[in-house]
């Protein structure tokens, strides 16, 4: 079992919408959980971090974390298409240097 | 302005010919890394170098050299590539928790 699940999409939504991007882990020693956005042709680029548990919050975006079931989730506000990307999770333990384990990313279309 | 450089952007090359894939970040940070991304199996992290002179293997190391003389510059060495080795490659420069990304380097062996 890959020790970081996500579900690659695509995942299309009309301009507007709520969104929701979900990663599940394996590994209960991760405490540092990312969301990578990545455009297409361009590096990922670090969109929100989160240590251990809960919540937090950003503009549009927010990044929650629930440790006890293993389960990561970023949420999107009043998508616009410029939100148009693919949206890594990474994560990480307190010993593991910087060395992160990535999702493998989920695609976001979003429509006007 | 904050920057990992990666040279070429694009490259193809024939099966067996060396090269070299150059990264340079211009953020004085000590640990920096390799990744190859492949459709359907994201991001694997190939080498990392925790500081000058310090490297080590990451997931998916087979067929990749490495090293760091200077805190800059961690350049990725395909010895003899073949075409498994057809991929997009980015180099990581990391502080903390955020890992600055090259744009990518796409290569393709045939």
């Amino acid at each position: 079992q890959k020790e970081v699940e996500q579900d690659p999409g695509p995942l299309s939504v009309p301009e507007g919408a709520i969104v929701s991007l979900n990663c599940t882990y394996s590994n209960s020693a991760f405490q540092y959980f990312m969301w990578y956005r990545q455009y297409s042709r361009k590096g990922p680029e670090l969109l929100m971090y989160t240590y251990s548990s809960g919540n937090k919050e950003d503009g549009r975006f927010t990044a929650q974390v629930d440790k006890s079931s293993k389960y990561i989730s970023l949420f999107i506000r009043d998508s616009q298409p410029s939100d148009s990307a693919t949206y890594l999770c990474a994560m990480r333990g307190p010993n593991s240097g910087y060395a992160l384990n990535f999702g493998k990313g989920t695609s976001l279309l979003v429509t006007p | 302005e904050a920057q990992v450089t990666q040279n070429p952007r694009y490259l193809i090359t024939v099966t067996g010919k060396k090269l070299t894939v150059t990264c340079s970040q211009n953020m004085n940070h000590e640990y920096m890394s390799w990744y190859r991304q492949d459709p359907g199996l994201g991001l694997r992290q190939i080498y990392y170098s925790m500081n000058v002179e310090v490297t080590d293997k990451g997931d998916v190391p087979e067929g990749y050299k490495v090293s760091r003389k200077e805190k800059r510059n961690f350049p990725l060495i395909l010895e003899s590539p073949s075409p498994n080795q057809t991929s997009l490659y980015f180099c990581a420069s990391s502080f903390r928790e955020e890992a600055f990304f090259g744009q990518g380097t796409r290569l393709t062996v045939v």
